[in-house]
């Protein structure tokens, strides 16, 4: 099955700033099936980007994905209070569908 | 707005079956993959597998879970459904019905999420 690492762990980090989390895979995800979800405490997980680059309906234009093959990222331009929570990369390439183990991104 | 509702119990003993329904509302069934993801408490994320509207020979499961997952669904009623057989306490777990894979958009509609535990 593809691993997915995702770094950091925690990101600490303020209002306002810019945050960069990284998702990489263990081997080529095909056609950039690459997803990234946010999710929050007692909620479902939340599509933000899919085909590694694309927003999903409804996601604010600071939320940013890129990247194809193996390495991965997705970019907050300019952190507002509601984005701290925790971000998953999935890709859905290959069977089995797979998801990194997190990223928590805390206010600093 | 697809709204998506997961049903079932959220109490089963160990070694036997879990069963949930997953209810699609403001939109069909038709033409979609639906899913099932799983999270333990304090966890990450596990796909448990996928069907095709049409029915149960377009479906594909985690090899994670050995076998024991099947998914069925009832178009009349816009449901699809989960069993999982010999559950174990490391089934313990908030459980996710949703839509997709849909390449390219990935799993794009989830329910709120079922949490079952396994205990006796």
């Amino acid at each position: 099955e593809t691993v997915l690492t995702q770094s950091p762990g925690t990101l600490s980090l303020s209002p306002g700033e810019r945050a960069t989390l990284f998702c990489r895979a263990s081997q080529i995800v095909g056609t950039n099936f690459l997803a990234w979800y946010q999710q929050k405490p007692g909620q479902a997980p939340r599509l933000l980007i899919y085909g590694a680059s694309s927003r999903a309906t409804g996601i604010p234009d600071r939320f940013s994905g890129s990247g194809s093959g193996t390495d991965f990222s997705l970019t907050i331009s300019r952190l507002e209070p509601e984005d701290f929570a925790v971000y998953f990369c999935q890709q859905y390439g290959r069977s089995p569908v797979t998801f990194g183990q997190g990223t928590r991104l805390d206010i600093k | 707005q697809v709204h998506l509702q997961e049903s079932g119990p959220g109490l089963v003993k160990p070694s036997e079956t879990l069963s949930l329904t997953c209810t699609v509302s403001g939109g069909s069934i038709k033409t979609y993959y639906w899913s099932w993801v799983r999270q333990p408490p304090g966890k990450g994320l596990e796909w448990i597998g996928y069907i095709y509207y049409s029915g149960d020979t377009d479906t594909d499961y985690n090899p994670s879970l050995k076998g024991r997952a099947t998914m069925s669904v009832d178009r009349s009623k816009n449901q699809f459904s989960l069993k999982l057989t010999s559950v174990t306490a490391a089934d313990t777990a908030l459980y996710f019905c949703a839509r997709g894979p849909l390449p390219p958009q990935s799993f794009d509609f989830w329910g709120q999420g079922k949490l079952v535990t396994v205990s006796s």
